[in-house]
């Protein structure tokens, strides 16, 4: 079956623009994360949703990130004037539901963000 | 503090032989979750193994076995038969306590699997 999706794979933006990034999860999946990995980390928690609501967003950086999803399914992460230290990878995960046992994420291919 | 720390940024192994990655971690809660995920050059991440805190027994997927020794904090990942496609990075990641479900990530290692 179909895995998560990312659209763009790249994107390339001027200091100060808006973005938006966009997250196809797996059909079904009910919980849906935001992660963003930096040149030489390990990715970095944002947010997660379980169904359209944010359930954690602790992970966002500064109020010019923001993520939806309304209908619980396509999640879209937006960023506002951006800034060159946005410049990374932005990777979306889903899971079928939130467990407090093997809570298998899977991820897609990720975004690459690049502010110039 | 370093939740998840992995200490070898970079490791060689000869194809069909085995190694290990190391992996500690830092919680003060009983119920977390450890997680290896294997990330090719594609960018992808790939689910590998899970062992929970309550697990008696260490975890086993094929080639992939996690040793996890709760006393000492590590959960270290032992890939057997080395293959030329096991070259990439491998990251170890916790889910920490009951109702979060965020996971924290290392910094990484880097395999190379020489032929």
């Amino acid at each position: 079956g179909a895995g998560v999706s990312q659209t763009p794979s790249n994107k390339v933006t001027e200091k100060g623009k808006y973005v938006e990034l966009r997250c196809d999860p797996i059909s079904g999946h009910t919980a849906l994360y935001w992660y963003r990995q930096s040149l030489g980390q390990g990715p970095e928690f944002l947010i997660y949703f379980q169904g359209t609501g944010a359930a954690d967003d602790s992970g966002l950086p500064n109020d010019r990130f923001f993520a939806v999803r309304p209908e619980g399914s396509v999640s879209t992460l937006k960023i506002q004037r951006t800034e060159r230290g946005d410049s990374a990878v932005y990777l979306c995960a889903s899971s079928q539901r939130p467990s407090n046992q093997n809570n298998e994420q899977f991820f897609g291919p990720g975004t690459r963000l690049t502010v110039l | 503090a370093q939740k998840i720390t992995q200490t070898q940024p970079g490791m060689f192994v000869q194809e069909k032989e085995a190694v290990t990655l190391d992996c500690t971690y830092d919680t003060s809660d009983p119920s977390y979750g450890l997680f290896w995920y294997k990330q090719p050059s594609s960018g992808e991440m790939i689910f590998l193994i899970y062992q929970g805190s309550y697990d008696q027994q260490n975890a086993t997927e094929g080639r992939y076995s996690l040793n996890f020794q709760k006393a000492r904090k590590s959960a270290n990942l032992v890939i057997s038969a080395s293959q030329l496609g096991d070259s990439a990075m491998y990251f170890c990641a916790m889910r920490e306590g009951a109702g979060t479900y965020k996971y924290i990530f290392g910094t990484g290692t880097r395999l190379k699997v020489l032929a």
